[in-house]
């Protein structure tokens, strides 16, 4: 069964500094991959995707991630770190064949000015 | 374009007592999908309808919860009776169709406490 394992329930960092939120996961097939945001009182938006195109994903506002099969990881990096970014972030895997999607369990990113 | 719509926001209850969500999707959607978010977890989802039909609802606890899509555009979520375990963030998302290509676009969600 599919599956994702957020490493970090908390992450805080300095604004201005890299992003690191750790992601791996489980899946007997070639996954599909995403990072969602949550903003307090939003609603979640997709950051970006992985579907066994290119390994290195670009997304929306200076995020991207980069798919590592041998590790099993789908970690997601921002070089420099802005205030607008204090959200929870979800690592999120789909069921083979399907659009049905498996969230992990968050990671709560706090900027520090 | 306008996202997706959800009322009310915020909704506080007494355990036994029924409740009642609603979502408008973005117009011309087909899909349309409920989660559960409880708190310190990720979404979870309970019901899936394609246009007025039921695709997946093999995590809907039936016994109290309910849906319908009538017209295959808006929908509503009913709890009834209420539990304190319902205590939750309901989110409703909506996309073209149901494939992985295909962008969920999810509401601000309501927020459920029951007392």
């Amino acid at each position: 069964a599919q599956s994702v394992t957020q490493l970090d329930s908390h992450v805080s960092v300095s604004e201005g500094t890299p992003v690191l939120l750790r992601c791996n996961y489980s899946s007997s097939y070639s996954p599909s991959l995403f990072w969602y945001v949550q903003h307090p009182n939003k609603g979640l938006q997709l950051l970006l995707k992985y579907t066994s195109a290119a390994t290195l994903v670009k997304g929306i506002n200076g995020f991207e991630a980069e798919f590592k099969k041998s590790e099993t990881s789908f970690h997601l990096t921002k070089p420099s770190a802005h205030m607008s970014d204090a959200a929870e972030y979800f690592c999120v895997v789909t069921i083979y064949n399907t659009d049905k999607l498996i969230f992990g369990t968050g990671t709560r990113l706090q900027v520090f000015p | 374009e306008a996202g997706v719509a959800q009322s009310p926001r915020y909704k506080i209850i007494e355990k036994r007592q029924s409740v009642a969500f609603w979502c408008n999707p973005i117009s011309g959607h087909a899909t349309l999908y409920w989660y559960q978010q409880i708190l310190g977890q990720g979404p979870k989802l309970l019901i899936q309808f394609q246009n007025n039909g039921v695709v997946d609802d093999s995590q809907l606890p039936k016994d109290r919860f309910s849906a319908e899509r009538l017209k295959g555009v808006d929908s509503t979520l009913k709890i009834q009776p209420a539990k304190l375990e319902d205590s939750a963030v309901y989110l409703c998302a909506s996309s073209l169709g149901g494939h992985t290509s295909h962008e969920q676009y999810f509401g601000p969600g309501t927020r459920l406490t029951v007392t």
